[in-house]
C-alpha cells in the first residue's frame, strides 16, 4: 500500500523566518511524483512544488525548496522568509506513474505564520 | 483563463435526500478527479475521469456515490440517500491529462448532512 506521512499536525514560525515541514511515505513503486499543496482557508488547493523521484536535484520555487531523501522516502518542505501569506496548511502528496495521476495525500500540517 | 470550478459553493440537505455537486474542469482538461476531504483531513481520491469514461472508481466509499462525464469536460457527482457520514468538503480537480501530474483544483462543495 502507498502512504504519506505527515507528523507535525501544527507549526509556527516568526515572520521571516525559516521553516521546515516534514513528510514521510511508503511505496514499492520506482517511479513516481511527490508534491506539496497549500489550502489556505478559502479551501482552494494550490501547488507549491513538484518533485519527480528520478531527478536526484532538490526542487526549488523561489522561496520554498525540498529536501529529497529517496533512500530514507522523505519529502521536506523548506520555506525560506517566511510571509504572513503562507500560513496555511500544508500537505503533502504522492502518485505513482501506475496510479494514472490519483493523488495519495498526508494528514497535513497547519502552518501559522506569525508577525 | 478560468479555473476549475464547482457549484454549489454549500450544500445543506437533509439525511436520505439525494444531492448532485458539478464539476467544470479547464477547457481542453481530459483528466478529471474527485476527492473527499474530512475535517482536519487530507483530501482521499474518489474517482477518475480520462475523457468520458471512469477510468478508476476504486475510491468511491459504496454505491450510493456515482459520477458522470457525458461529454468529457462538466462532471457531476451524485449522492443518494445521503447519510450524515457524507459531510465533508468534495474537491474537483483537472489536468490536461494523466500523465501532467499536475492537478489543478476548485475551491470545492461542503456538503452538510443534517
Amino acid at each position: 500500500a502507498q502512504t504519506v506521512t505527515q507528523s507535525q499536525p501544527e507549526m509556527s514560525v516568526q515572520e521571516a523566518e525559516t521553516v521546515t515541514l516534514s513528510c514521510t511515505y511508503d511505496t514499492s513503486e520506482s517511479n513516481y511524483y511527490l508534491f506539496w499543496y497549500k489550502q489556505p482557508p478559502s479551501r482552494q488547493m494550490i501547488l507549491v512544488i513538484r518533485q519527480e523521484a528520478y531527478k536526484q536535484q532538490n526542487a526549488t520555487e523561489n522561496r520554498f525548496s525540498v529536501n529529497f531523501q529517496k533512500a530514507a522516502k522523505s519529502f521536506s518542505l523548506k520555506i525560506s522568509d517566511s510571509q504572513l501569506g503562507d500560513t496555511a496548511m500544508y500537505f503533502c502528496a504522492f502518485t505513482a506513474s501506475s496510479n494514472t495521476g490519483k493523488l495519495i495525500f498526508g494528514q497535513g500540517t497547519t502552518l501559522q505564520v506569525k508577525p | 483563463g478560468a479555473g476549475v470550478s464547482q457549484t454549489p459553493s454549500n450544500k445543506v440537505t437533509e439525511k436520505g435526500k439525494y444531492v448532485e455537486l458539478r464539476c467544470d474542469p479547464i477547457s481542453g482538461h481530459t483528466a478529471l478527479y474527485w476527492y473527499r476531504q474530512s475535517l482536519g483531513q487530507g483530501p482521499e481520491f474518489l474517482i477518475y475521469f480520462q475523457g468520458t469514461g471512469a477510468a478508476d472508481d476504486s475510491g468511491l466509499p459504496n454505491d450510493r456515490f456515482f459520477a458522470v462525464r457525458p461529454e468529457g469536460s462538466v462532471s457531476t457527482l451524485k449522492i443518494q440517500r445521503t447519510e450524515r457520514g457524507d459531510s465533508a468538503v468534495y474537491l474537483c480537480a483537472s489536468s490536461l491529462d494523466s500523465y501532467t501530474y499536475e492537478q489543478y483544483f476548485g475551491p470545492g462543495t461542503r456538503l452538510t448532512v443534517t
